[in-house]
């Protein structure tokens, strides 16, 4: 596709509940981060791919957050009994280069509400 | 102490007016700074990128970077009220000749005012 696109768009969910929450980078980018952006604050890291191994998971706030990107393309970050705390805007980004000066491109994001 | 740090603002300016934007960083190794624009609801987008000392220009945006002071700022020439937006600085942080990710400041948010 010709951006980074993310699914759903909102997602509303009782405490408790899971969720799955979808992103697909741009063709051919070989790195992939999610990001966690609460209300007034800038996005905070959470997780990186490149390709299909996840080689920084350090961001993760608890055990019930769990990314995958299996075939190096699509990604998924699920929550497991989401929290109040969980909500926040989900950021996915996508990005050519594995070298440090990069430029990342976003989705438009997950905004999840747990109720 | 977090380890990109900016004004939350906001910073009101009018149209026309040069808006100045300022960041500090507290990694020394950090090498690669961003200058992202986020409109309200939607996703950062990358307006600037600088690597060196000194200053970058791009149209109506000036990238200054000091590394010494660990210091890095955007400067917004002729300002239009679409510029209001949250500006956030991002640096890459972590050692050189591997993969780092960016970290964020929370973001100053500009108001052009016609």
């Amino acid at each position: 596709g010709a951006g980074v696109s993310q699914s759903p768009r909102y997602k509303v969910a009782k405490r408790g509940q899971d969720v799955a929450l979808r992103c697909d980078p741009i063709s051919g980018h070989v790195s992939l981060f999610w990001y966690q952006q609460a209300l007034g604050q800038g996005p905070e890291f959470l997780t990186y791919f490149q390709n299909e191994a996840q080689l920084d998971k350090s961001g993760l706030p608890s055990d019930r957050f769990f990314a995958e990107r299996p075939e190096g393309s699509v990604s998924t970050l699920k929550i497991q009994r989401t929290q109040q705390e969980d909500s926040a805007v989900y950021l996915c980004a996508s990005s050519l280069s594995l070298l440090r000066e990069k430029e990342l491109f976003f989705g438009s994001g997950t905004q999840l509400s747990v109720l | 102490q977090k380890e990109v740090e900016q004004n939350s603002g906001p910073l009101s300016v009018p149209e026309g007016a040069i808006a100045s934007l300022n960041c500090t960083y507290s990694d020394r190794v950090s090498q690669s700074f961003f200058w992202y624009r986020q409109y309200s609801g939607k996703s950062p987008e990358l307006i600037m990128s600088i690597y060196s000392n000194g200053d970058k220009e791009d149209g109506r945006f000036t990238a200054q970077l000091n590394k010494a002071s660990q210091y890095v700022s955007l400067l917004i020439r002729d300002s239009q009220p679409s510029d209001s937006a949250t500006y956030l600085c991002a640096v890459n942080i972590g050692a050189p000749g591997r993969y780092s990710t960016l970290t964020f400041g929370k973001g100053t948010m500009l108001l052009v005012s016609p």
